[in-house]
């Protein structure tokens, strides 16, 4: 699998400013994904980060509020923008489809360690 | 089972007993399923999957169960150790969209080994 790091991994913030998450992986993969996790909770898509494009968002989730870019294979961004206690969160990114010597890997997801992220 | 709010299933084991952990999906044509572990503080940890033309996959002291009829899946966990207590997530890969795959995340099953 896929060696995944973020940065931050935590940090608190005050509502109305925006933070900048990074997720770089050690190998060029086809596939990167956000995530959010709130307390508690399962895990919920915010979008898929497509490389030289527009990511794809999900159902309640908008580039407004969460922009996202992907300049290459191995590295993506998320911002979330003028932030309130509700996106209070720990923000995950994903991979999928490791390219390893021109094979294609499973279509298995491997995560992050995450970014906790707490606004006041 | 299903949970409401932030209360997740538990189960919690004696070190050493075997541990089941159960999911149920919704969507009959998903076709691949993953158990991941997510330790306090970390990111989720894949453990095991199986595809749909499957019904039992083995790996080291894990072996998933899947039970297409009834849309049930299951995590059995063998002379499970105090490194094993841990979150629980099963989830499905599902067709989303067009040719777009998506996986959908259960609600986790918190695993408690007591020494």
């Amino acid at each position: 699998s896929a060696v995944i790091s973020q940065k931050p991994s935590r940090d608190i913030c005050q509502r109305g400013t925006s933070l900048t998450i990074q997720c770089q992986v050690d190998s060029q993969v086809t596939m990167m994904f956000w995530y959010r996790q709130q307390p508690g909770q399962s895990l919920t898509l915010i979008a898929t980060a497509n490389q030289g494009s527009e990511a794809t968002y999900e159902s309640g989730f908008v580039i407004d509020k969460f922009p996202i870019s992907r300049p290459n294979l191995t590295f993506s961004t998320l911002t979330v923008s003028n932030m309130s206690p509700e996106d209070s969160s720990i923000y995950l990114c994903s991979v999928e489809g490791a390219l390893a010597g021109g094979r294609i890997s499973t279509d298995t997801q491997y995560f992050g360690p995450g970014t906790r992220l707490t606004v006041l | 089972g299903e949970s409401v709010g932030l209360h997740l299933p538990t189960l919690s084991v004696q070190e050493g007993d075997n541990s089941i952990i159960n999911c149920a999906y919704s969507n009959s044509a998903s076709d691949y399923f993953i158990w991941y572990k997510q330790e306090s503080g970390k990111g989720p940890q894949f453990i095991i999957d199986i595809r749909s033309n499957m019904d039992k996959r083995q790996g080291q002291r894990v072996t998933v169960l899947l039970n297409k009829t009834v849309k049930h899946l299951s995590l059995q966990i063998a002379a499970t150790q105090p490194g094993d207590s841990a979150v629980y997530f099963c989830a499905e890969n599902r067709l989303s969209g067009g040719s777009n795959y998506k996986l959908t995340f259960g609600k986790g099953t918190l695993l408690t080994v007591n020494p």
